[in-house]
């Protein structure tokens, strides 16, 4: 069965420094996602992106964060100067768009900003 | 204003029976999708079940089924004979198909112990 995968699985950062979050959705897929989970805490949505543009983004979403498809395959989550408070778990996701079709999610990267 | 509400944080329930974790939501959207998601210990997000605002039959996968009450904005998952497998985070989910985009939004979860 086709599976999102991501990587890396577990992402160490300095305060300041930029990351990349790197999501390779499934083929057929034309909407994708990015969530965050803070530690044992609710899944919460940052953006998603249809069309080679964001849709959507949530109030976290602020200019510190960017998405990007540079090719066929690829989605990325950038931070541009990491914080604290942006570790967590990066959860990305794509679904085909169909109503009942749910949202398949990659198995996370944890990104722990020190 | 929580769209998804589960009223459930943990619930301790013996092998073998039955379970039912509970889930609200509000929506004005006449076409909406509601979800279940497990997360295991291990961290990864498990598509359960599905529950479209129109169909008229309870959803059904294995073990797992939907309580879907419309006029009570309800849709519970029940999970039965319940497995020492079944220990995990549980989320409600729900899309609102009416809106431009297609995100959908979770619950805090119920984390389910399943005692042997």
């Amino acid at each position: 069965e086709p599976e999102v995968t991501q990587t890396p699985s577990h992402q160490v950062t300095q305060m300041g420094q930029e990351v990349i979050l790197r999501c390779v959705p499934i083929s057929n897929h034309l909407y994708f996602y990015w969530y965050r989970q803070i530690l044992g805490q609710k899944v919460e949505f940052l953006v998603s992106f249809y069309n080679n543009e964001i849709s959507e983004k949530s109030e976290i979403f602020d200019d510190q964060f960017s998405v990007e498809r540079p090719d066929g395959s690829n989605f990325t989550l950038k931070i541009r100067s990491t914080k604290l408070e942006d570790s967590a778990m990066y959860f990305c996701a794509s679904s085909d768009g169909e109503r009942n079709s749910p949202l398949h999610f990659g198995n996370g990267t944890r990104l722990t900003v020190t | 204003a929580q769209k998804i509400t589960q009223t459930q944080p943990g619930m301790f329930v013996q092998e073998k029976e039955a379970v039912t974790l509970d889930c609200t939501y509000d929506t004005s959207d006449p076409s909406y999708g509601l979800f279940w998601y497990k997360q295991p210990s291990s961290g990864e997000m498990i598509f359960l079940i599905y529950q479209g605002s129109y169909d008229q039959q309870n959803a059904t996968e294995g073990r797992y089924s939907l309580n879907f009450q419309k006029a009570r904005k309800s849709a519970n998952l029940v999970i039965s004979a319940s497995q020492l497998g079944d220990s995990a985070m549980y989320f409600c989910a729900m899309r609102e198909v009416g809106n431009r985009d297609d995100k959908i939004i979770f619950g805090k979860g119920t984390r389910l112990h399943i005692l042997p």
